[in-house]
């Protein structure tokens, strides 16, 4: 079973464009992580916001999270065709240890 | 520091046929998972340690998968026999996590299973 639910489930854009993409999940999370995967590689851990925080940022990077909404978004400011890759979102669920992933968003980024 | 080392990348076997993953997580990673991941899915546990201590298999199908983690350090995953369906990639993931804090986890590249 998957809890999260990205949204969109494809996204195209041109380069230098702002790519936004949504995750929804169903219970209490103890944090939620955002994963690239490349076309045939592992997954690429981007970054980690936890329950009690509501923003994070890193380089082109932005992620908030609505524990009320149960939801969170990743924003990739100026994309570049090297950002071309499926992203996931990661939830960690309060009173256990297991990672649910979420179906993932494929980013393409035309040049 | 090295990744987490996963081999072979890729394995074609015909059906039937018995078929083992290695992984071996970063240095110091007390926890390790191994992942099922569908193309277009995202990836599903099948099975968690902490330690040498399996904590979490109830994804495992425990009538054809096993796995093993001896020492507490590296880890096997196998199929036997091997299934059509079992054509996936598998992942092995470590990440260094506490009572108090789950920290991030870190993915080695898979292994590309084909059955036919």
């Amino acid at each position: 079973s998957q809890q999260g639910e990205e949204d969109p489930q494809a996204l195209s854009i041109q380069e230098g464009e702002n790519a936004t993409m949504n995750c929804s999940y169903k219970t209490s999370i103890n944090n939620l992580q955002w994963y690239r995967q490349n076309s045939g590689r592992g997954l690429v851990h981007l970054i980690l916001i936890r329950s009690n925080e509501r923003e994070k940022h890193s380089g082109r990077l932005r992620v908030t999270l609505d524990t009320s909404k149960k939801s969170s978004s990743l924003l990739i400011t100026a994309s570049r065709a090297a950002d071309t890759a499926s992203y996931f979102c990661a939830t960690s669920t309060s009173g256990t240890y297991k990672y649910i992933f979420g179906t993932g968003t494929r980013l393409k980024v035309l040049a | 520091e090295a990744g987490v080392v996963q081999s072979p990348r890729y394995k074609i076997i015909e059906k039937k046929q018995p078929v083992a993953f290695w992984c071996n997580p970063i240095s110091g990673h007390n926890t390790l998972y191994w992942y099922l991941q569908n193309l277009g899915q995202g990836p599903e546990l099948l099975i968690r340690y902490e330690n040498e201590e399996a904590v979490d298999d109830s994804q495992l199908p425990k009538d054809r998968f096993s796995a093993e983690r001896l020492k507490g350090v590296d880890s096997t995953l196998k199929i036997q026999p091997a299934e059509l369906g079992d054509s996936a990639v598998y992942l092995c993931a470590s990440s260094l996590e506490t009572a108090e804090r789950k920290e991030t986890q870190y993915f080695g590249p898979g292994t590309r299973l084909l059955v036919l």
